[in-house]
């Protein structure tokens, strides 16, 4: 099945050590997303990449550097982990459907823990 | 005012019964709204997406959308205790590029 992979799923790392995580997707889809969800905030973006040359910062991107090395793989660091960072990271695709870019599809997560 | 608004619950239904549950938005150039579920410490999965205003059916779920009033509504009918989960809101507005803007969810528990 086509589908979102992140690596790792968890992680635990201490203030001031830079971590990377990473998606993968065999969809297919050009567009690729970086979100972090906390308790009582919902779902906030970092950073979306329409393709391999147009990268993005979303509403929350302080504190975060993406990279994407190609069309299916998107990758977020976090270039000196903070306490507040601890959160649900999740990674999304989305193509061109009937009514434009819309329909986004979800990795599993990875749930970051910094101490 | 949040852009996407939903009512954070949680909301309690019989197993059996039609949960319903609204979501507000603020932007009147919203063109694509869409319905995930979540359940607790796994991903959103995409349940429903509607485009137009009136009723879109999709087995046991239905969306009615209302540009109008700026809300959107998902009916869970003959509700089952494994749709208990959070439900997410989501707006996507061409002018921004369709980037996806989410409520904070409502918890459903489906009592049996």
């Amino acid at each position: 099945d086509a589908d979102v992979t992140q690596t790792p799923r968890n992680r635990i790392t201490k203030t001031g050590k830079r971590i990377m995580l990473e998606c993968s997707q065999t969809k297919g889809h050009d567009r690729m997303y970086w979100y972090r969800q906390d308790p009582g905030l919902g779902l906030r973006l970092i950073y979306y990449s329409f393709d391999v040359k147009d990268i993005n910062k979303g509403e929350i991107s302080d504190g975060y550097s993406v990279s994407r090395q190609a069309q299916a793989k998107f990758s977020l660091s976090l270039e000196s982990a903070i306490p507040n960072q601890t959160a649900l990271y999740f990674c999304a695709t989305s193509s061109r459907g009937a009514k434009g870019y819309n329909e986004q599809f979800f990795g599993p997560g990875t749930r970051l823990t910094v101490l | 005012q949040k852009e996407v608004e939903q009512n954070s619950g949680p909301l309690s239904v019989p197993e059996g019964a039609i949960a319903s549950l609204n979501c507000t938005y603020s932007d009147r150039g919203s063109q694509s709204f869409f319905w995930y579920r979540q359940y607790s410490g796994k991903s959103p999965e995409l349940i429903m997406s509607i485009y137009s205003n009136g009723d879109k059916e999709d087995g046991r779920f239905t969306a009615q959308l209302n540009k109008a009033s700026q809300y959107v509504s998902l009916l869970i009918r003959d509700s089952q205790p494994s749709d208990s989960a959070t439900y997410l809101c989501a707006v996507s507005l061409k002018a921004a590029g369709n980037k996806l803007t989410f409520g904070g969810g409502t918890r459903v528990l489906v009592k049996p």
